[in-house]
């Protein structure tokens, strides 16, 4: 089946730095992809769609300069958060529609902690 | 994209049947309802999609009433390792439709 990697799967920062979250996907080629961002207990809540070749989509109330997405090719997009600080501290998943009958691949997803 | 509403939380026991239901009022005829499960610190898992009346695969099963308002999960014989957060969700599955989360089902399973 279609899988969607995520690296690294957890990381402690210092504020003020910058963390990037890598999403592959693995054996599909994928020209959109999505960042969730996820609080305890709380739902995921869509960020961003990452779009292959072209400046990624950014939801309402999410700041582009601080979550930069980069989309380089079919099979890989970033998310770095810069000038991280606590409140960035929270689960990041991405996913990727592989194009078949059974939905949305998600990976693993990375625990931000900054400190 | 069609908003949904699902219980916020369920009890339930090792080896009952359980059953979520979850309404989507405003579905669009190009929907799709799909289900997945999450597991704490891990990505949501896809469990079964359909789009009108019954879906079944080795995992569970989905009822869609011929309005499609509403859908039904049912998870046979549950056991502890079913214990996740479950989300309902509606969507066109073509192309690349963004999927926003509702809140979700939580669902305890105990001994």
């Amino acid at each position: 089946g279609a899988v969607v990697s995520q690296h690294p799967s957890r990381v402690i920062c210092k504020s003020g730095t910058s963390v990037k979250i890598e999403c592959r996907s693995l054996d599909f080629q994928a020209t959109t992809m999505f960042w969730y961002r996820q609080f305890p207990k709380q739902s995921l809540m869509l960020m961003a769609t990452s779009n292959e070749g072209s400046k990624a989509t950014y939801e309402q109330g999410v700041e582009k300069d601080k979550f930069l997405i980069n989309h380089a090719s079919l099979t890989l997009s970033t998310l770095t958060v810069t000038s991280a600080h606590p409140e960035d501290s929270s689960f990041y998943i991405c996913s990727a529609n592989p194009g078949q009958s059974y939905g949305y691949t998600f990976g693993s997803g990375t625990r931000l902690t900054v400190v | 994209l069609a908003k949904t509403t699902q219980p916020i939380s369920m009890d339930s026991y090792e080896g009952q049947e359980v059953n979520i239901t979850c309404s989507h009022n405003n579905i669009a005829t190009n929907d799709y309802i799909t289900w997945y499960q999450q597991f704490p610190s891990q990505g949501p898992r896809f469990i079964i999609q359909g789009y009108k009346t019954k879906v079944t695969n080795e995992v569970a099963s989905l009822f869609i009433p011929a309005d499609r308002k509403s859908s039904t999960l049912s998870l046979p014989r549950v056991s502890l390792s079913d214990t996740a957060v479950y989300y309902c969700l509606v969507g066109d599955v073509g192309g690349y439709n963004k999927l926003i989360f509702g809140a979700g089902t939580r669902l305890a399973v105990h001994p």
